[in-house]
């Protein structure tokens, strides 16, 4: 089946610990990116990355992190410098050949104790 | 800066009637528009899209309608059912610009009671 996976679903991390959330799809899409959901805010993009070993800034980057070394996977690392990061984590992607419809993974949940 | 907006948080209809869930944005640069649907702690799932070039694309139950004019598109459900209780997104994205990605609203809560 073709799709996005996220891992982990649920994740606890105490005060001052980064922690790297993974995106994994097999839809052999081009670009993928990095939602956050928060109660009344919407889905706020974070980084977004339209081809390997490139990627930008979306609208609060501010204490996150990616990489993307392969065009399968694009891990976020939340660092110690994101002042409140307990939020739900979307990642997605799509093919920047068709529409810009995005399809996006199941999520994580990010707690910080 | 909002460019993407839903100004109604939430919307709460009896089963059968019809749900009209609102968008407007501010980019006369975005040319392509989807509505998106999403359950709790689940990723959203697209549900209908529209071209600048239609004012109208209908899917079923599902219709979406675009006034470019006034900057304005709306999804009507009809007819509305509790499966339908959801939050909805808004998103617009400019195909043809350099704007290569979604902008999305902040979504409206639809609850559809029987």
């Amino acid at each position: 089946d073709g799709g996005i996976t996220q891992s982990p679903k649920y994740l606890f991390r105490k005060e001052g610990q980064n922690v790297t959330l993974s995106c994994e799809q097999n839809l052999n899409h081009d670009a993928m990116y990095w939602y956050r959901q928060d109660p009344g805010q919407g889905l706020r993009l974070i980084y977004y990355s339209q081809i390997v070993n490139d990627f930008q800034k979306g609208d609060i980057a501010e204490g996150y992190s990616v990489s993307r070394e392969k065009k399968e996977s694009f891990p976020l690392t939340v660092t110690s410098a994101q002042k409140n990061p307990t939020a739900f984590y979307l990642c997605a992607s799509s093919s920047l050949r068709d529409s810009g419809e995005l399809f996006f993974g199941e999520g994580s949940r990010l707690t910080v104790l | 800066d909002q460019q993407v907006k839903q100004n109604s948080p939430s919307l709460s209809v009896q089963e059968g009637r019809i749900s009209i869930l609102n968008c407007d944005y501010t980019n006369s640069m975005f040319d392509y528009f989807l509505w998106y649907k999403k359950y709790p702690a689940e990723g959203p799932t697209f549900l209908i899209s529209i071209s600048s070039i239609k004012d109208k694309n209908e899917d079923g139950r599902f219709t979406v309608f675009l006034n470019k004019s006034a900057k304005h598109l709306s999804l009507h459900i009809v007819p509305s059912q509790p499966g339908d209780s959801a939050v909805y997104f808004c998103a617009a994205i400019g195909r043809g610009s350099t704007l290569g990605r979604l902008y999305f609203g902040r979504g409206t809560q639809l609850t559809v009671w029987p």
